[in-house]
């Protein structure tokens, strides 16, 4: 059975820092990864999506990378802006239809 | 292009109610998705359908279920609501890939589902 952690549960930083967010995952047999952004109440939206082949994707200030082999995922921000703030959720998929998602970590970006 | 739609935004039941979530998937997408997401947790998968069917359950009781319609758009029924049935209700479109995977899944904005 597939299971994802992410830590840390609640992050605070300044605006201007880069920083790291932290996703594991119990069974390296994955067919991809994907990172979501959740706003307050919202749905989710898709930030990057890391097949098993890739190392790592970026988009924009976004760059996730993917060690499958030690079952771990990251996403580094850069610049962080307050428009940042919000849940970042990472999710593999067990069998073939199925998401897993992790707690999610809640990010504030303070001015 | 229209994404993932949802209906309602909102709803309000009592415990021992029934209720019906629509979904209407992006376009192109065949494939309907159902998460359940409790206040400061991730989402948890319900089912999936693909050609009308029920393709893969998960860990919920058969208080839930769902049907797809040949447009491909897709309701959750939930019976005899619980209080523990409090939760935000998304539902993801996509298509599968040649190997059976889901590729990129695409999210509504979801339901949110009061149970008094």
């Amino acid at each position: 059975k597939q299971e994802v952690t992410q830590i840390p549960a609640a992050l605070s930083v300044p605006e201007g820092e880069n920083l790291v967010l932290n996703c594991s995952f119990t069974d390296s047999a994955i067919y991809n990864l994907q990172w979501f952004r959740q706003d307050p109440g919202k749905g989710l939206t898709s930030l990057l999506l890391i097949q098993s082949s890739q190392r790592e994707q970026t988009s924009g200030r976004l760059n996730a990378s993917l060690d499958k082999s030690s079952g771990r995922s990251t996403l580094y921000i850069a610049a962080s802006q307050p428009g940042d703030s919000a849940t970042y959720l990472c999710a593999v998929p067990q069998g073939a239809q199925k998401l897993v998602f992790g707690q999610g970590t809640r990010l504030t970006i303070n001015p | 292009d229209a994404g993932v739609t949802q209906s309602p935004t909102h709803l309000i039941k009592t415990r021992g109610q029934q209720v019906t979530l629509r979904c209407s998937p992006k376009s192109g997408h065949d494939t309907v998705s159902w998460y359940q997401q409790a206040l400061g947790q991730g989402p948890q998968f319900i089912f999936q359908y693909y050609e009308e069917e029920e393709r893969q359950r998960g860990n919920f009781p058969d208080r839930f279920s769902g049907h797809q319609f040949p447009n491909y758009s897709s309701e959750l029924n939930v019976n005899a609501l619980l209080l523990g049935d409090s939760a935000l209700y998304l539902c993801a479109s996509s298509t599968p890939t040649s190997g059976g995977y889901t590729d990129t899944q695409y999210f509504g904005p979801g339901t949110r589902l009061t149970v008094l």
